[in-house]
Formats: structure tokens, sequence, C-alpha cells
């Protein structure tokens, strides 16, 4: 298999301050990155997608000025989470795939906690 | 807009039991699909790849199947142990696209 280290595991922030997750591919290069969010007892929706040296791809509803996605190497992806209200408050995933044709699969990070108080 | 429906939501068997997880796509055209495991609080483990050119993965006592005519697949597991407890998720993507769709999971308890 293929490691994607994310960190922090677990945040707590003031409403109104900003928050940085970040996503590294440990022993592979990821040209594409991918950015969940996932809410109790629901599936992961994708947010958007972050290409390496190129502006992330945002899913319709995800407002890019928020969720500020940073994709400045192919082993690390940004997501900062402007301004956090807590309803932004949520369980945050990432995945990469691994670069080259064939390489198909993909690898998630273990998740990032934020609450929002 | 594909959807992705897994059956049962939540499944409790005895230790050593084999079972059935199924999931289903309302676009049966899947390029590629994943079955992942999820434990609480935590991210997801891959467990099993089937690419556009294979129906079938096989993976110690795991088995995953698709079926692309009707857009079906289903994960196997043989001689359950209180250790696979844990959600289980489908998902897959479409020609095209790199983009995964989650089906909710499977919610398993395997009890001692």
């Amino acid at each position: 298999g293929a490691v994607v280290s994310q960190h922090p595991s677990w945040v707590i922030c003031k409403s109104g301050t900003s928050v940085k997750i970040e996503c590294r591919s440990l022993d592979f290069q990821a040209t594409t990155m991918f950015w969940y969010r996932q809410f109790p007892k629901q599936s992961l929706m994708l947010m958007a997608t972050s290409n390496e040296g190129s502006k992330a791809t945002y899913e319709q509803g995800v407002e890019k000025d928020k969720f500020l996605i940073n994709h400045a190497s192919l082993t690390l992806s940004t997501l900062t989470v402007t301004s956090a209200h807590p309803e932004d408050s949520s369980f945050y995933i990432c995945s990469a795939r691994k670069q080259g044709r064939g390489n198909t699969e993909a690898f998630f990070g273990q998740g990032t906690r934020l609450t929002v108080v | 807009k594909q959807e992705v429906t897994q059956i049962p939501a939540a499944l409790s068997v005895p230790e050593g039991e084999n079972l059935v997880l199924n999931c289903s796509f309302t676009d049966s055209a899947i390029y590629n699909l994943q079955w992942f495991r999820q434990d609480p609080g935590k991210g997801l483990t891959s467990l099993l790849l089937i690419q556009s050119s294979q129906r079938e993965q096989t993976s110690g006592r795991l088995n995953a199947s698709l079926d692309k005519s009707s857009g079906r697949s289903t994960l196997y597991i043989a001689a359950s142990q209180p250790g696979d407890s844990a959600t289980y998720l489908c998902a897959g993507t479409q020609g095209g696209s790199e983009k995964l769709v989650f089906g909710k999971g499977t919610k398993l308890t395997v009890n001692p």
C-alpha cells in the first residue's frame, strides 16, 4: 500500500479563526489529491480536487474562499478553513492517488476532527 | 448523478460467520471500484480495488466482485472476527473521472 499522513488529527479553534490541515503522501508522488468532508453517520462528500501547481477544482456548493486549498508540491496539499464557524465543525479527510499510468487506487489520510467553538 | 446504495446499513453477526455486504450504483458504468474500512473517528483503509478490466479481487478472507452490467458489487468476508468490526464503504469512479462516489457504508459488528 501507500501512506497518506494528515495533520493534525484533531483541532479545536475559536469561531472566526482559521485552521490549516496538511495532507502528505509519504512514500509516493501524488499529482492529484482530494479533500472530503464527513458528517456523523454520513458518507464522504467530495469538497474539491487539488492539482499540483494549479488551482483546485471545487464541487458545487463548496465556497472556495472559505476552504482554501494549496497543492504546492507532489507530496503536500493543504486545506485552510478560513473564518471558521461552528457549522464548519466536521471530519475532514484527504486522499491521494499514485502518479502514473495504471495507478488508480486511492489512499486516505487518517482524518482531522475540527471543532469550532 | 451517480448515487451509491449500501445494504444493509448495519449488520451484527456472531464470530466465525461468513457474510456479504452489498453495494449498488444508479449508473452501472463503473470504471474502478474500491472497498474501504473505516474505524470510528479514523480515516479510510483501502481493502480491495477492482480496476476497469477486472471483475473480482481477493485478499485474505475478503473477496470483492463487481457486476458491471448491473452496477452491483459485493464484499464477502469469510470466518468473521471481532476485529472485523468497522464501517465498510464502497466507492466507484466513472470513466474519465478520478472522483470517487461513496455509499453511506455498512456498520458491521462481529460479536465474540
